[in-house]
């Protein structure tokens, strides 16, 4: 079993549609990372949260550290918004901790 | 401002060859982190420098092995490739070396073995 599980692993949606990616995590970590990665590889940070709730826009990310459960939304989705989506773990201060990614993709 | 910079963009090597990869951080992030992506798969941690020292590795290899210069950027060697090498090899950089400190990433090495 990864340390770092997230569902789903594939998402199609039509534009406009709310979408929810979750990320369970079984390590114990001191910060967790929703990353973006595009075709290509280059991968962009999105949030980085330890605690609560973020919003950037129309993406939001929230943690249950008791639950050791995250979530990234993203609404009024546009097709722009196709990517693979990535929960991150900080292991401790040197080691991130990466689930297996959520491909997803919008359709106009 | 540039980002992380990362070289070659790509490459493709036999087995038994060795390669370097090299990685440029944001001006003044001293903290600089390899990770290797297969295709299809999340990255997965190499190695962690900040201040020129290795402060962390992940389950890799001795054919495996970086350093950082005192410009803070960092080069990755691999020794006797195997065709299992072939992957993404990804840099990111931050300000310091804790993990409260988000992590920019490189576009990365896409490195090929035939």
């Amino acid at each position: 079993k990864n340390e770092v599980e997230q569902s789903p692993q594939n998402l199609t949606a039509q534009e406009g549609e709310f979408i929810t990616i979750n990320c369970s995590y079984s390590v114990g970590i001191s910060a967790l990372h929703w990353l973006q990665q595009h075709p290509g590889g280059g991968i962009v940070s999105l949030f980085m949260l330890s605690s609560g709730k973020k919003k950037h826009g129309r993406l939001i990310a929230t943690i249950n550290i008791q639950e050791k459960h995250s979530s990234l939304h993203i609404t009024a989705s546009h097709p722009r918004d196709s990517a693979v989506y990535i929960c991150a773990c900080w292991e401790g201060a040197q080691k991130l901790v990466f689930g297996q990614g959520t491909r997803l993709t919008i359709n106009p | 401002d540039a980002g992380v910079t990362q070289s070659p963009t790509h490459l493709i090597k036999t087995r038994g060859q060795h390669v370097t990869l090299r990685c440029s951080p944001i001006s003044g992030h001293k903290s600089v982190s390899w990770y290797q992506q297969v295709l299809g798969q999340g990255p997965q941690f190499i190695f962690q420098y900040y201040e020129k020292e290795e402060r962390g590795r992940g389950n890799f290899p001795d054919r495996f092995s970086a350093r950082q210069f005192p410009n803070y950027s960092s080069e990755l060697n691999v020794n006797a490739l195997l065709l299992g090498d072939s992957a993404l090899y990804l840099c990111a950089s931050s300000l310091v070396r804790t993990g409260h400190n988000e992590q920019f990433f490189g576009p990365g090495t896409r490195l090929t073995v035939l």
